[in-house]
């Protein structure tokens, strides 16, 4: 069954850092691209970053380029964004999220239940 | 980068009336590989993860009613609910995969009228 489980939100002061998983099952991790997507409170849905396979080519929404930083172990079946210099606006639901697409980049078929960031002094 | 822009922002229909709504690229989201349409529709229910719709514009994910249409072309894409039920409340988005970013319409509120 296909299992996509975020992990490591939590509270942080700006500035801060943080780093979430996504550990994933149920298919062939290495053949697909993972994205992760936010959504602050009251908000919509923010597209963040992908990381593609098998290149492992990373893209980054522009509102957090510098500061988070995707990566992927296919020996672990894990994703992870490491999100630095975390600004109140970072404050939001952090879902992982499976492409459709066998190796190539398309929208996101599968999502996590989320991990919940917030950053507040 | 490409803005989608989303209408209405809300919306209230009767139950088993039509439901329309619309989303508009800032520029054309062709794929010439495949001639396709790189956009994709998710229904939001609070509490929920997103819940892929429509792909390739038109496309109907696995599993979703057959009351989800999607269509268009360009710059102008349409998600259609054909007879509206309890079930379909929700926020609705448009999604480019064209180029990266990746980036979401604003979202719309379907509500029962």
């Amino acid at each position: 069954q296909l299992q996509v489980v975020e992990s490591g939100g939590g509270v942080v002061q700006p500035g801060g850092s943080l780093r979430l998983s996504c550990a994933a099952s149920g298919f062939t991790f290495s053949d697909y691209a993972i994205h992760w997507v936010r959504q602050a409170p009251g908000k919509g849905l923010e597209w963040v970053a992908v990381i593609s396979s098998p290149e492992e080519r990373q893209y980054y929404a522009d509102s957090v380029k510098g500061r988070l930083t995707i990566s992927r172990d296919n020996s672990k079946n894990t994703v992870y964004l490491q999100l630095n210099s975390l600004r109140p606006e970072d404050t939001a639901v952090y879902y992982c999220a499976k492409d459709l697409g066998w190796r190539r980049l398309s929208p996101v078929d599968y999502w996590g239940q989320g991990t919940l960031v917030t950053v507040s002094s | 980068d490409i803005v989608m822009t989303q209408s209405p922002d809300s919306l209230a229909v009767s139950l088993g009336e039509r439901a329309t709504i619309t989303c508009k690229s800032s520029q054309i989201v062709l794929d010439s590989s495949n001639n396709g349409q790189s956009l994709s529709w998710y229904q939001h229910k609070p509490g929920q993860p997103p819940k892929l719709l429509i792909y390739w514009a038109s496309t109907r994910h696995s599993g979703v009613p057959d009351r989800f249409t999607g269509s268009g072309s360009g710059t102008d894409f349409t998600l259609t609910i054909s007879s509206l039920q309890p079930e379909d409340v929700a926020v609705y988005y448009c999604q480019q995969y064209y180029s990266p970013p990746f980036t979401f319409g604003q979202g719309t509120k379907l509500d029962i009228k």
